[in-house]
């Protein structure tokens, strides 16, 4: 099974705030990922943070890395319809190898 | 932002032929590139590291004769699943690693096989 743990489904209103949780378990990742992937597309980096940082934002998207308890968010503002799609938290291991949790399917409703 | 690319985006071949998907670097050289098989609704499995110019590291559980890596320049990386059965079938995802970045792969848009 996956090291990185990551809620399943989340279904948010139009216009609300998303927030997608994710733990992790190799306390040594340098850097650890959001991407995003749309119905049979590859993935696209949404955003990254460093392992020394416990905040990162940019425009819409807001990460919170807790070192402490390995755990890391993603926090979606003002939430639209092209927000739905599958997210995935990632942590690089070793060797820039990725590891990757199960994905969480967001569903924005009108 | 670099871009790889695969090639073919989908295949269906029958069971027992083996068939051959490109990962290309555009604009950039990549050293390393990482292939990744993802079943329905599940996760990115990460199956093997391929280096330039020298064997391919893989993953607990891949077969190494039945995924055949090769990555003999460095903006092509290819993955021949041989003998192919339709336990096989998967969308199948590289990435490449730009040596300039630290922190960054870039992901090419996947290859749906079927195997009938």
């Amino acid at each position: 099974g996956e090291d990185v743990e990551q809620s399943l489904f989340l279904s948010v209103r139009e216009g609300d705030s998303s927030v997608i949780n994710c733990t992790y378990t190799d306390s040594s990742s340098t850097y650890l990922y959001w991407y995003k992937q749309e119905p049979g597309a590859g993935l696209q980096l949404l955003t990254y943070i460093f392992s020394n940082m416990d905040m990162k934002q940019d425009q819409r998207l807001t990460v919170l890395l807790n070192k402490k308890d390995k755990h890391l968010s993603l926090r979606i503002a003002d939430t639209q319809t092209g927000d739905s799609a599958i997210y995935f938290c990632a942590e690089m291991i070793s060797d820039y190898k990725l590891s990757f949790g199960a994905g969480t399917t967001v569903t924005v409703r009108a | 932002g670099a871009v790889v690319s695969q090639h073919p985006s989908w295949v269906i071949c029958k069971s027992g032929t083996s068939v051959k998907i490109e990962c290309r670097s555009l604009d950039f050289q990549a050293t390393t590139m990482f292939w990744y098989r993802q079943f329905p609704k599940q996760s990115l499995m990460l199956m093997a590291t391929s280096n330039e110019g020298s064997k391919a590291t893989y993953e607990q559980g891949v077969e190494k004769d039945k995924f055949l890596i090769n990555h003999a320049s460095l903006t092509l990386s290819t993955l021949t699943v041989t003998s192919a059965h339709p336990e096989d079938s998967s969308f199948y995802i590289c990435s490449a690693r730009d040596p300039g970045q630290q922190y960054e792969q870039y992901f090419g848009p996947g290859t749906r096989l079927t195997v009938t």
